[in-house]
């Protein structure tokens, strides 16, 4: 049973680019949420997916955005990368309606430079 | 907005020692509740998890959890730590019709053989 798998493991940008982040849930998982974990502090909701479309959105501007594909894998999009933007993205999988258990992945450490 | 606190930053335990880690929530209304840790090198692992019921949870590895409501607090117990449970610690709540999860800042344990 594969878990959540995220990639790339690490990824170094500088000021002003723009990353992709990839995630793949669960297996038997249909919705998806990113979190940003900064170093020494817990993660922080970015947002949610579900049937494709964003349900529900943290306190993040828009250069944080995102997509759900039709096979429930998602992409984070971040533009115009800041240094505060360097933390570890985590992507978090459940089943909608089912459980509010949430399953993570190992994460996508961004260093923006 | 909700808010998780976790009391301590830093715990350091000797082997056979007991441990227990607070964690209160500001939010009125149903909740559900969880423990996660965070191994080194490691991926965020659900401990365990509160949605209703018997306020006393046990989850993996030998911890249980206590849910006081009347005290918005759910504080995580061990009473014999082992060298292996040395971990980032994270407690975490949603709203009970919400997959939003709020981290508090986690609580670093080291256990000393």
């Amino acid at each position: 049973d594969a878990g959540v798998t995220q990639s790339p493991t690490h990824l170094i940008k500088t000021r002003g680019q723009q990353v992709t982040l990839r995630c793949s849930p669960k297996s038997g998982h249909d919705t998806v949420s990113w979190y940003q974990q900064a170093l020494g502090q817990g993660p922080q909701f970015i947002f949610q997916y579900y049937e494709e479309e964003e349900r529900q959105r943290g306190n993040f501007p828009d250069r944080f955005s995102g997509h759900q594909f039709p096979n429930y894998s998602s992409e984070l999009n971040v533009n115009a990368l800041l240094l505060g933007d360097s933390a570890l993205y985590l992507c978090a999988s459940n089943s909608f309606g089912f459980t509010y258990e949430q399953y993570f992945g190992p994460g996508t450490r961004l260093t923006v430079t | 907005a909700q808010s998780v606190s976790q009391h301590n930053h830093h715990v350091i335990l000797s082997e056979a020692a007991s441990l227990e880690l607070g964690c209160n929530y500001s939010y009125g209304g149903t909740v559900n509740l969880f423990w996660y840790v965070q191994y080194p090198g490691q991926h965020l692992q659900l401990l365990l998890k509160y949605f209703s019921g018997d306020p006393l949870v046990k989850g993996i590895k030998g911890f249980e959890a206590e849910f006081i409501k009347s005290k918005f607090s759910f504080n995580l117990r061990k009473p014999s730590v082992q060298w292996s449970d040395t971990a980032e610690y994270f407690c975490a709540v949603n709203p009970g019709n919400d997959y939003k999860l709020s981290f508090g800042a986690g609580t670093t344990v080291t256990v000393r053989a």
